[in-house]
Order: structure tokens, then C-alpha cells, then sequence
């Protein structure tokens, strides 16, 4: 099974920040990689797959970048509706969850 | 516009099995696209847990593999999840969505329904 592990686990920071956050997968997964945003009470949101192609509808703030076993999602100027948690996913062989980041205000 | 929406008993006791429905709206079943269900424990991240693709061929998480059974009943426009012998290590809150090839991502996804394992 192809493990994905995310840092930082938890991250504050402030409205207007650049953000980045790593997923690093067990093996390499081409660029089978999306990336899911949820806030509390609510179903996940597709953000990013294919590494980096945006998801329509979603702000150009967002972007994706990575190959093989790193990658990163990063929001170059933070907006109070984004913070959440977010999540990536492998879908190279079958699904895994990265275990998420949750963005706080700082 | 497409919705998918869960239905179930909100309340199963261990060892019995858990029954889900996922009503798709807006699109047919069978015309295209997969369809999976992930869960949420609570305070905890998602888990995929199966899917069920356009041919009839489903692919389960290999810790669930035993326990779990998705269907397809395209006369109904919904899919179904069954998860047998539960324990409260499966109380959570259970998503349905579609899976689009192009993007192999879950791209439209149900609100989700608890489901609390307990006597």
C-alpha cells in the first residue's frame, strides 16, 4: 500500500501569508496527486489534481507543484475563507489520504 | 447540476451491517464516471473505503476488503455500500462522491451522514 505523509500536521499563520504544505508519498506516484480542502462540517473540496492542474472554480491563489514522491500545495496570499484543513491523495494505485493540515489563524 | 446525497440508518449495532444509499441527481449512473465512498472518523482524516467504476469492477481498501461490499442499481440512479460486522471503530461520518477518469480525483461529493456503532 502506498503510504502519504503531510506536513506540518498543524500550521497558523496570518491573512495574507504565503503557505506551502509538503506530501510525501512511500513510493513514486507519477503525478497522480490531488489535493482536497474540508472545513468543519463539511464534504471535502477538490482543490488540485494531477499535481497541479487547478480544479475549475477554484481561486489562482492556489497551486500544486511536485512529481514522483514530493509534492506541495501552496496559497500565495491567505484569505479568511481559506483556512481549513487540507488534505492530499494518491491515485496512482487505488486511494490513500494523506492525514491532513490544518490551517489556523495565527 | 449533479448531487449525490447519503441515506441510512444513523444508528447500527456492532456486528450487524451497515447499509448506505447514495442518490446521484443530475446525471446517470451509468453513463460515465466511478463512484466511491470514503469515511471520516470523528476529529480524524478520510479514509477511502471502496469504488465502483463504469465497467462493474469495484476495488476496496485491502482493511476493508473483507467487510465491505459496493453495488450499483442504475434503475434507481444510486450506488450502495455495505460494511458487515461493525464495531464502534467504524463510527463515523461517510461520504459518497464521483470519481472523474480524466482527473482520477473525487470531484462532486455528498454533505456525508453519521453513522454511531453502538448498542
Amino acid at each position: 500500500d502506498i503510504q502519504m505523509t503531510q506536513s506540518p500536521s498543524s500550521l497558523s499563520a496570518s491573512v495574507g501569508d504565503r503557505v506551502t504544505i509538503t506530501c510525501r508519498a512511500s513510493q513514486s506516484i507519477s503525478s497522480y496527486l490531488n489535493w482536497y480542502q474540508q472545513k468543519p462540517g463539511k464534504a471535502p473540496k477538490l482543490l488540485i489534481y494531477a499535481a497541479s492542474s487547478l480544479q475549475s472554480g477554484v481561486p489562482s491563489r492556489f497551486s500544486g507543484s511536485g512529481s514522483g514522491t514530493d509534492f506541495t500545495l501552496t496559497i500565495s496570499s491567505l484569505q479568511p475563507e481559506d483556512f481549513a484543513t487540507y488534505y492530499c491523495q494518491q491515485s496512482y494505485s487505488t486511494f490513500t489520504f494523506g492525514q491532513g493540515t490544518r490551517l489556523e489563524i495565527k | 447540476q449533479v448531487q449525490l446525497q447519503e441515506s441510512g440508518p444513523g444508528l447500527v449495532k456492532p456486528s450487524e451491517t451497515l447499509s448506505l444509499t447514495c442518490a446521484v441527481s443530475g446525471y446517470s449512473i451509468s453513463s460515465g464516471y466511478y463512484w466511491g465512498w470514503i469515511r471520516q472518523p470523528p476529529g480524524k482524516g478520510l479514509e477511502w473505503i471502496g469504488s465502483i467504476y463504469h465497467s462493474g469492477s469495484t476495488y476496496y481498501n485491502p482493511s476493508l476488503k473483507s467487510r465491505v461490499t459496493i453495488s450499483v442499481d442504475t434503475s434507481k440512479n444510486q450506488f450502495s455500500l455495505k460494511l458487515s460486522s461493525v464495531t464502534a471503530a467504524d463510527t463515523a461520518v461517510y461520504y459518497c462522491a464521483r470519481g472523474d477518469y480524466q482527473m482520477d480525483a473525487f470531484d462532486i461529493w455528498g454533505q456525508g451522514t453519521m453513522v454511531t456503532v453502538s448498542s
